[in-house]
């Protein structure tokens, strides 16, 4: 699983809140990214990051947020949580040398009520 | 940008049966190409990768899936299925040297293999 965490694994929140969800690496790897997986639309990419305090918009970024201050932690935060953020995140990280191919969490149920 | 489409949502199909799931990607320029299955309740998983060469691959599990460029595809196949493949298979693509390594994927199609 190429040593990666995410928490919570799940989570019931209300509309309106904020939501941060982590991801947590242990192998020190450059890239990493958030997607958000819903039926019929696969996965799609929210933020991801190639570096300490480098981050870049995927395809639905609105909405969400992301820091990396540190290498091995990449934060996705939800400022005001919405139904239509009802989801499951992964998070993923290439391997360094891994050419493009990405590991995955465990995923982050998230259900905005 | 890219884009990947898979045809099929669903497939049902009996054990023992031949599986083939489509993909097509839209893309001007070179790609590597991507199989991922998920389990029922687990993360994503590589079934196999196409980056050059030999345009039929062979992944885990038995799978295999060709890279037809002059269709933009790279549908998926199994000769003969098992109940334990039953799951969720997604297609991706990569467009090769462009920033950030960014995987598109399909919306996904979910197998389920009747004993």
């Amino acid at each position: 699983d190429a040593g990666i965490t995410q928490s919570p694994r799940h989570k019931v929140t209300e509309t309106g809140t904020p939501v941060t969800l982590r991801c947590h690496q242990t192998e020190n790897h450059r890239y990493m990214y958030w997607y958000r997986q819903d039926p019929g639309h696969g996965l799609r990419l929210i933020h991801y990051s190639y570096g300490v305090k480098d981050t870049d918009k995927g395809e639905v970024s609105d909405g969400y947020s992301v820091s990396r201050s540190k290498t091995e932690d990449f934060l996705l935060t939800l400022e005001s949580a919405t139904s239509s953020q009802t989801s499951v995140y992964f998070c993923a990280i290439k391997a360094t040398g891994g050419r493009e191919k990405l590991f995955f969490g465990s995923g982050t149920q998230l259900s905005v009520l | 940008a890219q884009s990947v489409s898979q045809h099929n949502h669903h497939v049902i199909l009996s054990e023992a049966a031949s599986l083939e799931l489509g993909c097509n990607y839209s893309y001007g320029g070179t790609v590597n190409l991507f199989w991922y299955v998920q389990y029922p309740g687990q993360h994503l998983q590589l079934l196999l990768k196409y980056f050059s060469g030999d345009p039929l691959v062979k992944g885990i599990k038995g799978f295999e899936a060709e890279f037809i460029k002059s269709k933009f595809s790279f549908n998926l196949r199994k000769p003969s299925v098992q109940w334990s493949d039953t799951a969720e298979y997604f297609c991706a693509v990569n467009a090769r040297g462009a920033a950030g390594n960014k995987l598109t994927f399909g919306g996904g199609t979910r197998v389920l293999v009747k004993p």
